[in-house]
């Protein structure tokens, strides 16, 4: 059984145009969150939840709306897309935000803004 | 504000040890943590060290010099699977309640050749 699973694996779609990207974990976790990885691979927060309560929230231009509808969830909705939101999106979780806490990935949703 | 440098490369051949060092500048630190992502792959968690010295799982250990604001991961008895990024991760100070992000490096690329 996958522990955090999001789909699509792949998302291919025109500029200006809206997509949705599902996370689900089964591991019980109360936090979860989405990351950013550029070409470069660097890694970069954009949103974390703890318990469907958005906690981290860094500099994302608004058309980028996470929803957590429930623990065990957490959506990342995109709209109006640009070139430049061409990535990889992970979605994480872990069960005690804090220093040592252990995160558990996702296998990211590749996006290409055409 | 904060930042992590380590080595954007290491290149060993198998049977070899390698080390990947990583120095950082946090506001408030919490410990250091290690994560491997192999090409195309999730990231996944390898160690987290809270306190000054060595910890040991395996053929991989990772040191933390707090005074030294730097830490490194070894790896020993290289294998061609463990070619891939690692990632040495910080956790930045919180503001209140609020939880402090995981600031990651961008990675090291290890490449094992036999």
């Amino acid at each position: 059984d996958t522990a955090v699973s999001q789909t699509p694996k792949y998302l291919v779609t025109q500029m200006g145009n809206d997509k949705s990207i599902k996370c689900e974990q089964n591991l019980g976790h109360d936090t979860m969150y989405w990351y950013k990885q550029d070409s470069k691979k660097f890694l970069k927060i954009m949103f974390s939840y703890n318990n469907k309560e958005l906690i981290i929230n860094e500099t994302v231009p608004n058309r980028f709306s996470p929803k957590s509808p429930d623990k065990a969830h957490l959506n990342l909705h995109i709209n109006s897309l640009e070139l430049g939101d061409s990535a990889v999106y992970f979605c994480a979780s872990s069960q005690d935000p804090g220093p040592g806490e252990k995160l558990f990935f996702g296998s990211g949703t590749q996006l290409s803004v055409l | 504000g904060q930042s992590l440098e380590q080595p954007s490369e290491v290149t060993a051949v198998e049977g070899a040890i390698v080390q990947i060092n990583c120095t950082y500048q946090t506001s408030g630190f919490y410990g250091l943590s290690w994560y491997q992502q192999h090409d195309g792959g999730a990231p996944t968690f390898l160690s987290y060290n809270a306190l000054d010295g060595l910890e040991e799982t395996g053929r991989f250990s990772s040191f933390l010099s707090r005074s030294d604001s730097y830490g490194y991961l070894l790896l020993q008895e290289l294998q061609m699977k463990d070619s891939a990024s690692y990632f040495c991760a910080v956790r930045e100070e919180g503001r209140g309640s609020t939880l402090g992000r995981l600031y990651f490096g961008r990675g090291t690329q290890l490449t094992v050749w036999p």
